[in-house]
């Protein structure tokens, strides 16, 4: 099975800054990685897609990079509502995996 | 609008069974693969199975041999049967969407989910 790292586990940001969160995997999945956002006691949202295509509605403050084995999600400037929790996952081959989650905080 | 809407969580001893359902709605369900994705109280997201338009199937090694993923596209439904269940089995169930881009599969709507509690 493919494993996913994501790093760090947690952030500490505030409001405005720029933040990069990392995800690797543990053999090259191209670009077939997703990134969700999770808010407490709600469903995942897609964010991106394909490592770098944008779900419509999102806003464009976050964006990803990436192929092979590491990827980055970026947040241009934070706002209060992003402090939350992400996680990627890939979809390059069953079963699909997710990293741990990186749990973003307000410093 | 696109919808998924999970139902049939509840309490259930170890050793034993449950079916939960998710009733899609808003878009062609026939025409679309379909996941089931579960959150232990406090911890990640795990994929746990994969159903085909056609209904090919996929499964977590966690699950396989125990639960069964179905779909009736009449019904508009997806369908996890749980046999055997165990405490770990403990969590939120989520039914999603699969998309097709560029010849892969990404997940794009969400239910918002169904508790499944394993306990005596």
């Amino acid at each position: 099975d493919i494993q996913l790292t994501q790093s760090p586990s947690f952030l500490s940001a505030s409001v405005g800054d720029r933040v990069t969160i990392t995800c690797r995997a543990s053999q090259g999945i191209s670009s077939h990685l997703a990134w969700y956002q999770q808010k407490p006691g709600k469903a995942p949202k897609l964010l991106i897609y394909a490592a770098s295509t944008m779900q419509s509605g999102v806003p464009s403050r976050f964006s990803g990079s990436g192929s092979g084995t590491e990827f980055t999600l970026t947040i241009s400037s934070l706002q209060p509502e992003d402090f939350v929790i992400y996680y990627c996952q890939q979809l390059n081959s069953y079963p699909y995996t997710f990293g741990q989650g990186t749990k973003l905080e307000i410093k | 609008e696109v919808q998924l809407v999970e139902s049939g969580g509840g309490l259930v001893q170890p050793g034993g069974s449950l079916r939960l359902s998710c009733a899609a709605s808003g878009f062609t369900f026939r025409d679309y693969s379909m996941n089931w994705v579960r959150q232990a109280p406090g911890k990640g997201l795990e994929w746990i199975s994969y159903i085909s338009s056609t209904s090919n199937i996929f499964y977590a090694d966690s699950v396989k041999g125990r639960f069964t993923n179905s779909r009736d596209n009449a019904k508009n439904s997806l369908y996890l049967q749980m046999n055997s269940l165990r405490a770990e089995d403990t969590a939120v169930y989520y039914c999603a969407r699969s998309f097709l881009y560029s010849y892969y599969y990404y997940m794009d709507v969400w239910g918002k989910g169904t508790t499944v509690t394993v306990s005596s």
